[in-house]
């Protein structure tokens, strides 16, 4: 069982470019998070999703788009990276809802813009 | 709308002392209060909530918090403190009233244990 996995690890993007970050589950939840964590600010929700096939807006989803086409995995892309999108970025799954359940995060991603 | 607040960026704690990393949040309605912690390069564990009952609620490695209305407040407690207790602390709300998923996350607490 290994919980939340989150791929890559690491990645130095130049400005404009693009990436998708994996987010893979096995304990079969239906709510994935995608956060990210920037120093003094706590964590942000970017986009969430309650179920496969579905997602939706977070505090700060400019910037990013996310797909879950598969229940066990969420993805989440950057079409065009800025430096504003330096981050570490989380991914979470919880069974229920996120302001009731649990959520089990994943290592993280951590991402430099230059 | 709601917030929450973690008022100490730093807390330092003698090992074997109590320690208190404090939380205050801010909802129209009920509140549903979590505590995270996060581990350097790990992402964040589940520690505890408050969902609804007993205001003293009980979670993992010893820790339990106290919901207080009154004073709006989640304060994170633990008895006697151990260097492994040294990590970073989240407080977390959602206001029950909403309909939204959305967890609010405060900035963070570094607690750090001296031996």
């Amino acid at each position: 069982n290994a919980g939340v996995t989150q791929t890559p690890k690491f990645r130095v993007l130049k400005t404009g470019q693009s990436m998708t970050l994996l987010c893979a589950q096995d304990m079969n939840h239906e709510y994935m998070y995608w956060y990210r964590q920037d120093p003094g600010m706590g964590l942000r929700l970017i986009h969430y999703s309650v179920g496969e096939g579905t997602t939706a807006k977070g505090e700060v989803p400019d910037g990013y788009n996310v797909s879950r086409l598969k229940k066990q995995n969420f993805l989440l892309g950057l079409e065009s990276a800025a430096p504003s999108q330096t981050s570490v970025y989380f991914c979470a799954s919880s069974y229920g809802l996120a302001g009731v359940s649990e959520q089990y995060f994943g290592p993280g991603t951590r991402l430099t813009v230059t | 709308a709601q917030s929450v607040a973690q008022p100490e960026d730093q807390v330092n704690v003698a090992e074997g002392n109590p320690l208190t990393v404090k939380c205050t949040y801010s909802v129209s309605g009920n509140p549903y209060l979590f505590w995270y912690v996060q581990y350097p390069n790990r992402g964040l564990q589940f520690l505890l909530k408050y969902i609804t009952g007993d205001n003293l609620v009980k979670g993992s490695y010893g820790f339990e918090a106290e919901f207080n209305k009154s004073q709006t407040s989640f304060h994170l407690k633990k008895p006697s403190a151990l260097v492994s207790d040294s990590a970073l602390y989240f407080c977390a709300v959602r206001d029950a009233n909403f309909g939204n998923e959305k967890l609010t996350f405060g900035t963070g607490t570094r607690l750090t244990i001296i031996p």
